[in-house]
């Protein structure tokens, strides 16, 4: 059964650093999200994206943030220049054209000291 | 606004049956869904509701919509061991390609 896929499953950075967390969307769908999870908290919205543009993005989405489709496989998601407070599990999700279900990767745990 | 609210835990015996409720603010939601989430792992797709129904049942998963009030529910019968996890409630503002809003889980213990 095809899957979500995300690398790295943890990452550590130091403050002020830059990430890309990597996600490969199931290969037919055409609607992709990040969300993220502080620990302890709801899982939060930050952007969807379809037809190689940002369709809706979260408050929490600012400047810092940034998403990419490289290729016809991955789709990564920056940090420019991270925060203690970006320290949450991040998951990509996807969705096929016509479905209203999205089906989630196992997440990236980013930890930032 | 768009709110999802859930109580936090939930523990029953093995063979019993579970209930986890949700309540959502947003009337304009089109499906309403619940996920499972394992220690360590991502969100599982359990099952999922359209606003114009009232109840869906996919084997052991029942879920029960009152859109009058706003309530999603589900309810696990014969609960297992391995049912032991956190599940959330989420509901789609948008419908289709919109966002997901989560609620914050129910943790569901299953003592054997």
């Amino acid at each position: 059964e095809p899957e979500v896929t995300q690398t790295p499953s943890h990452q550590v950075t130091q403050m002020g650093q830059e990430v890309i967390l990597r996600c490969v969307p199931i290969s037919n769908h055409l609607y992709f999200y990040w969300y993220r999870q502080i620990l302890g908290q709801k899982v939060e919205f930050l952007v969807s994206f379809y037809n190689n543009e940002i369709s809706e993005k979260s408050e929490i989405f600012d400047d810092q943030f940034s998403v990419e489709r490289p290729d016809g496989s991955n789709f990564t998601l920056k940090i420019r220049s991270t925060k203690l407070e970006d320290s949450a599990m991040y998951f990509c999700a996807s969705a096929r054209m016509g479905a209203y279900e999205q089906y989630f990767g196992p997440g990236t745990r980013l930890t930032v000291t | 606004g768009e709110d999802v609210e859930q109580s936090l835990f939930l523990s029953v015996r093995e063979g019993d049956s579970s209930v986890i409720n949700c309540t959502y603010t947003d009337s304009s939601s089109t499906y309403l869904y619940w996920y499972k989430q394992e220690p360590g792992a991502g969100l599982q797709l359990l099952t999922y509701i359209f606003s114009n129904m009232d109840m869906k049942q996919d084997q052991r998963l029942t879920v029960l919509l009152n859109k009058k009030d706003k309530h999603l529910s589900l309810r696990i019968a014969d609960t297992q061991t391995g049912d032991s996890a956190i599940y959330f409630c989420a509901e789609s503002p948008r419908g289709q390609g919109g966002k997901l809003i989560f609620g914050q889980g129910t943790e569901l213990s299953v003592k054997p």
